[in-house]
């Protein structure tokens, strides 16, 4: 099992709808949880990272988490064609003897017009 | 400059050459990760460093890869006897610990002939 799995996509969905990216996650002590944004041919960018069982919003943004389930996920209200990227899951994972944070596959996200 | 920077930005080589990269990260963050990105792909981790403790290099795909840290500043990532398939791009991030916000840089984009 994968320590950190999402769904490759693409996930499409029209302007305006909400975007549901979810990710699950296999080590039960993961405190940390980190959603990224990928553009095409630019670095890994920081969307928001949560710690706490529940919803966090930031703007257009909302991340859920539950640790019962091992689940997070990221909500995109009103999407936009300029939110089409790929999108990282990260979660702190202890393996082989490091607490590190380790990155899912991402998910593809197209916002069509 | 306060971000995580890189260099070269472009470094084309001939297969079997030796090739060194070079990440500079965010000052006082003593974790410092490495990956590889081949095109249209994820993150593929290859080395996380922490503060003075051994790296965790279970990324390392072969023995031709190496990388070293000096203290908790520059990192250098060395391929030795390049071949085709090591072409990709090469990200580094940085972050104040081993679970905290990690802050990527430009990345070095390998092609080898």
């Amino acid at each position: 099992q994968k320590e950190v799995e999402q769904n490759s996509g693409p996930l499409s969905v029209p302007e305006g709808a909400i975007a549901s990216l979810n990710c699950t996650y296999s080590d039960r002590g993961s405190q940390s949880f980190f959603w990224y944004r990928q553009y095409s041919g630019k670095s890994p960018e920081l969307i928001m990272f949560i710690y706490s069982n529940g919803d966090k919003e930031d703007g257009r943004f909302t991340a859920q988490l539950n640790k019962a389930s091992q689940y997070v996920s990221l909500l995109i209200r009103d999407s936009q064609p300029s939110d089409s990227a790929t999108y990282l899951c990260a979660v702190n994972v202890y393996s082989g003897g490091y607490q590190k944070v380790t990155f899912g596959t991402g998910t593809k996200l197209q916002v069509i017009p | 400059g306060a971000g995580v920077s890189q260099s070269p930005s472009n470094k084309v080589t001939e297969k079997g050459k030796d090739v060194e990269l070079r990440c500079d990260p965010i000052s006082g963050h003593t974790a410092l990760y490495w990956y590889r990105q081949r095109l249209g792909q994820g993150l593929e981790f290859l080395i996380y460093f922490q503060g003075n403790s051994a790296p965790d290099k279970s990324g390392l795909p072969s023995d031709r890869f190496s990388a070293e840290r000096t203290g908790e500043s520059v990192s250098t990532l060395t391929i030795q006897r390049t071949q085709q398939e090591d072409s990709a791009v090469y990200l580094c991030a940085s972050s104040a610990g081993g679970t905290d916000t990690q802050y990527f840089g430009p990345g070095t984009r390998l092609t080898v002939l």
